[in-house]
């Protein structure tokens, strides 16, 4: 069965301590990755899209990466701004979309 | 075009009641989702509508509910009978679907219903 697992669950970072965020997908043919995030009470605000292996997209501090099994979001000097549950989703061949349970971030000033 | 709306964005019922929710999508997106969210966990897909067919229905979705998306626009979700189960965020999103020319799309999400079922 489709699967999406997000890791680390939480992580605690000190403003400007630069770090990654993992989601692996096990999926009947990827036809593309989703980057969200989501403060707490509101609905998931869109961040990236990636369609293939390689690809790499990029937004002020985040850079969200791809590959076969698994898309990182990179975060470079992150502020407390950047607080939030990051959310992966992949779309596979049938329309289908699976969402990762998120990884809650907490940037402390 | 201020991006997806839904109504209310609270509510709070009693058990056996009935409840509707109500989502407007971007104005010219074709497809149209809803998801449940429970706290810690990611959006589950209940069901979804390309323009007003409803084209897929999650094996969550029991019969107590139903959605609907007349002349596909605006579309609402019923729970009938409600339960304390019921309780949760119910996320409304919607995407532009090109032919079979554009192989993913991007939903994009409304602010969420939050209901509180006692």
């Amino acid at each position: 069965e489709d699967q999406v697992t997000q890791s680390p669950e939480a992580l605690r970072l000190q403003e400007g301590e630069s770090s990654s965020l993992n989601c692996s997908y096990t999926v009947s043919g990827l036809r593309g990755l989703f980057w969200y995030r989501q403060d707490p009470g509101k609905g998931p605000e869109f961040l990236f899209t990636l369609y293939s292996a390689g690809e790499e997209k990029e937004k002020e501090r985040l850079k969200a990466t791809l590959t076969k099994k698994e898309s990182f979001l990179h975060i470079t000097a992150p502020k407390p701004e950047d607080s939030a549950t990051y959310l992966c989703a992949v779309q596979d061949n049938f329309n289908k979309f699976y969402f990762g349970s998120g990884t809650k971030l907490n940037v402390k000033p | 075009d201020t991006g997806v709306s839904q109504d209310p964005r609270h509510k709070i019922t009693k058990r056996g009641q009935n409840v509707t929710f109500r989502c407007d999508p971007i104005s010219e997106h074709n497809r149209l989702y809803w998801y449940r969210q429970t706290l810690g966990q990611g959006p589950e897909f209940l069901t979804y509508f390309q323009n007003e067919a409803q084209l897929e229905k999650s094996r969550l979705l029991s019969d107590r509910f139903s959605a609907e998306r007349p002349k596909g626009s605006f579309s609402t979700l019923e729970i009938q009978r409600t339960e304390q189960g019921d309780s949760a965020m119910y996320l409304c999103a919607s995407s532009l679907m090109f032919g079979t020319g554009v192989p993913q799309e991007t939903q994009y999400f409304g602010p969420g219903t939050r209901l509180l079922v006692l």
